[in-house]
């Protein structure tokens, strides 16, 4: 069975900080890795992945991610929050080799970035 | 422009009555989704479709139906055996096959609730 635990709810972080929001996973074999993020009454927007290769992942908006497979972690990154990265932020993962089952996603971490 | 489209954006149901949730792609993608997103539960997995006329139940089908009659469309109806309805709904979908694994394209969502 595939599973994702976000340990926090919620991060706060001072504007011009850097941000970690925490992901770790449970697959069997080898992980696609995933990040959306959610403004309020929005759908959920892709901001990287993880499939192959360096574990240090760039994506949207200058956020990154660590693929660390010892650890089963998938942290989220950025060297310095804004106001506008307040947001619900959450982890996605399913096999590699699952034959396209869905994505299992965390419950979600709630980052608030202040000024 | 290409996107995935859910309406109504905000949907009132009463007691013991059925209401059908739209979702319609421009994307031609095979697969569709539905997830029902709850405060502190994440998203969890309705009922999904990866071929036309075919579909499988998620973790809580109880008292939702859908159908796929054409690969644009995943309409979902919310059932009175759903006894607690009220919540967003996201509709999302990906191609199966090409170069990489995608992530998913979520619609805008729409809030759901019991009067």
């Amino acid at each position: 069975a595939q599973s994702v635990a976000q340990p926090e709810d919620q991060v706060n972080v001072a504007e011009g900080n850097p941000l970690t929001v925490k992901c770790t996973y449970s697959v069997s074999g080898n992980p696609y890795l995933f990040w959306y993020v959610q403004y309020p009454n929005r759908g959920l927007q892709f901001l990287l992945k993880y499939i192959t290769g360096d574990n240090l992942v760039k994506g949207s908006y200058g956020f990154e991610a660590e693929f660390n497979k010892s650890q089963t972690s998938f942290h989220l990154k950025k060297p310095s929050a804004l106001v506008s990265d307040s947001a619900l932020y959450f982890c996605a993962v399913r096999a590699l080799n699952s034959g396209n089952t869905p994505l299992v996603f965390g419950k979600g971490t709630r980052l608030s970035v202040i000024a | 422009d290409g996107g995935i489209t859910q309406s109504p954006k905000y949907l009132f149901r009463k007691e013991g009555q059925n209401v059908t949730l739209s979702c319609e792609q421009n994307l031609n993608h095979d697969a569709m989704y539905w997830y029902r997103q709850d405060p502190g539960q994440g998203l969890r997995l309705i009922y999904y479709s990866q071929i036309v006329n075919d579909f499988q139940k998620g973790d809580i089908a109880e008292g939702y139906s859908v159908s796929r009659e054409k690969k644009e469309s995943f309409p979902l109806t919310v059932t009175s055996a759903q006894n607690n309805p009220t919540a967003f709904y996201l509709c999302a979908s990906t191609p199966l096959t090409g170069p990489a694994d995608y992530g998913y394209t979520f619609g805008s969502g729409t809030r759901l609730t019991v009067v």
